[in-house]
């Protein structure tokens, strides 16, 4: 069974633009959570997303955004980047049963610079 | 609120020696525990998983982990280390039912042949 995939693996933007990661799961999975890596904050949750809904929220703000497909397939948007976005966003994905607590397999994620 | 403390930034062991990572967690409910490793550029691997019954849980790589109620510790343990467990370790806790795993700060394990 193919793993989670991540596109792109490397970006590179400017401050001010907006950027769209995506992330497909792994096949009959329908969870999807997205997760900030720096240096400073450490592995932080920013959002899950279940049945095309969002199930779960961090402590993000605003510009952060998501959405899921219906083949589950997610997207995540960072609008108006700032330097301090620069950071490695990885994706996780589980079969979403409600109650139960899950494994959670990661992609490779993709690896963001804001210049 | 969920939180985890890795208390070791570094480790250096030598190949062949064993290894203890540390992890102690705060969660007011069972919690439910994972080690993940990262290697530089990777994502995150799963090792182990602890959700309840035998506290000592055997993980993939020759990793084991002993959940510590008491102690509120889950330690991964590797009795001889391999060159190729040089990487980044992360003990993370999790709840039922809500998919945002809690991550500790990582340890960077280096080998010395």
């Amino acid at each position: 069974k193919a793993g989670v995939t991540q596109t792109p693996r490397y970006l590179i933007k400017t401050r001010g633009q907006q950027v769209t990661l995506s992330c497909s799961p792994i096949s009959g999975h329908r969870s999807v959570s997205w997760y900030q890596q720096t240096p400073g904050q450490g592995l932080q949750f920013l959002f899950e997303y279940f049945s095309e809904t969002q199930r779960n929220k961090g402590n993000f703000p605003g510009r952060f955004s998501g959405r899921q497909f219906s083949n589950s397939r997610s997207e995540m948007n960072v609008s108006t980047l700032e330097l301090g976005d620069s950071a490695l966003y990885l994706c996780a994905s589980s079969q979403g049963l409600a109650g139960e607590l899950e494994t959670q397999y990661f992609g490779p994620g993709t690896r963001l610079l804001v210049l | 609120a969920q939180s985890v403390t890795q208390p070791d930034i570094h480790i250096t062991v030598s190949e062949g020696a064993s290894l203890e990572l540390r992890c102690n967690y705060s969660y007011g409910a069972t919690p439910y525990l994972f080690w993940y490793v990262q290697s530089p550029g990777q994502g995150l691997q799963l090792l182990l998983k602890y959700f309840s019954g035998d506290t000592l849980v055997q993980g993939i790589k020759g990793f084991e982990a002993e959940f510590k109620r008491s102690q509120s510790s889950f330690n991964l343990r590797k009795p001889s280390v391999h060159w190729s467990d040089a990487a980044e370790y992360f003990c993370a806790v999790g709840a039922t039912g809500a998919n945002n795993l809690f991550f500790g700060t990582g340890t960077r394990l280096t080998v010395i042949p």
